[in-house]
């Protein structure tokens, strides 16, 4: 069936670190992939998305490419601050109105 | 600049206690969904409403019921509380049921059933 899966966190980095959240996924065709970020106490929210393979998705320096060869869709970004600090999750559209999310990686930023 | 409401924020139950957390959007979105976090899990889709007037089953609705009770409103009911319902609930909603991607989403219901 439909599914994703995160690297496991939590993941530790100091500020200005290179990040890479892996994020492979099963499912029928070439859904659309999205990253959701979810602060400290608040809900998710859209973080970047890719609709076709070989799009790249970015927003607040975090990129993300569609690979279909490898079903796969990281996260990347280049030089982490501490406001980045939170948890991410992958997911893709689903049929039938659904979204499925990944487990979440929680990031940490060392000052 | 609302967005999507939940209530309450934490709501601690006894087994076999039962109770509504309620939801409401004011951005005119058509669809509305609950969702469960459980650490390790990610979330796990409950119950959504496509459109109002119509409900359906998500990937974990056993326990629960909910009512579309118009537009803005979404609540999502436990009959009878279970020790396992314990999670955090979010509600969320999109502009329509093809979805592009963006849900939008509450800060979330913190549930403990002793």
């Amino acid at each position: 069936g439909d599914s994703v899966t995160q690297m496991e966190g939590p993941v530790t980095l100091s500020e200005e670190a290179f990040l890479t959240i892996n994020c492979t996924y099963t499912a029928t065709g070439y859904p659309s992939l999205f990253w959701y970020v979810q602060y400290p106490g608040e809900g998710l929210q859209l973080l970047l998305k890719a609709t076709k393979a070989d799009d790249k998705g970015s927003n607040k320096g975090f990129e993300a490419t569609y690979r279909k060869e490898t079903t796969s869709f990281h996260l990347e970004k280049g030089s982490v601050q501490v406001s980045d600090s939170a948890v991410y999750f992958c997911a893709f559209y689903s049929s039938a109105s659904k979204i499925i999310f990944g487990s979440g990686t929680r990031l940490s930023i060392r000052p | 600049n609302a967005g999507v409401t939940q209530t309450p924020k934490f709501q601690v139950l006894k087994t076999g206690q039962s109770m509504t957390l309620q939801c409401a959007q004011d951005m005119n979105h058509n669809s509305m969904y609950w969702y469960r976090q459980d650490p390790g899990m990610g979330l796990r889709l409950i119950y959504y409403s496509a459109s109002e007037g119509t409900t359906d089953k998500g990937e974990v609705p056993n326990g629960y019921n909910v009512s579309r009770l118009n537009k803005r409103e979404f609540s999502l009911r436990l009959e009878s509380a279970a020790p396992s319902q314990t999670s955090v609930y979010f509600c969320a909603s999109s502009l329509d049921r093809a979805i592009t991607g963006e849900l939008f989403f509450g800060e979330g219901s913190r549930l403990t059933v002793l």
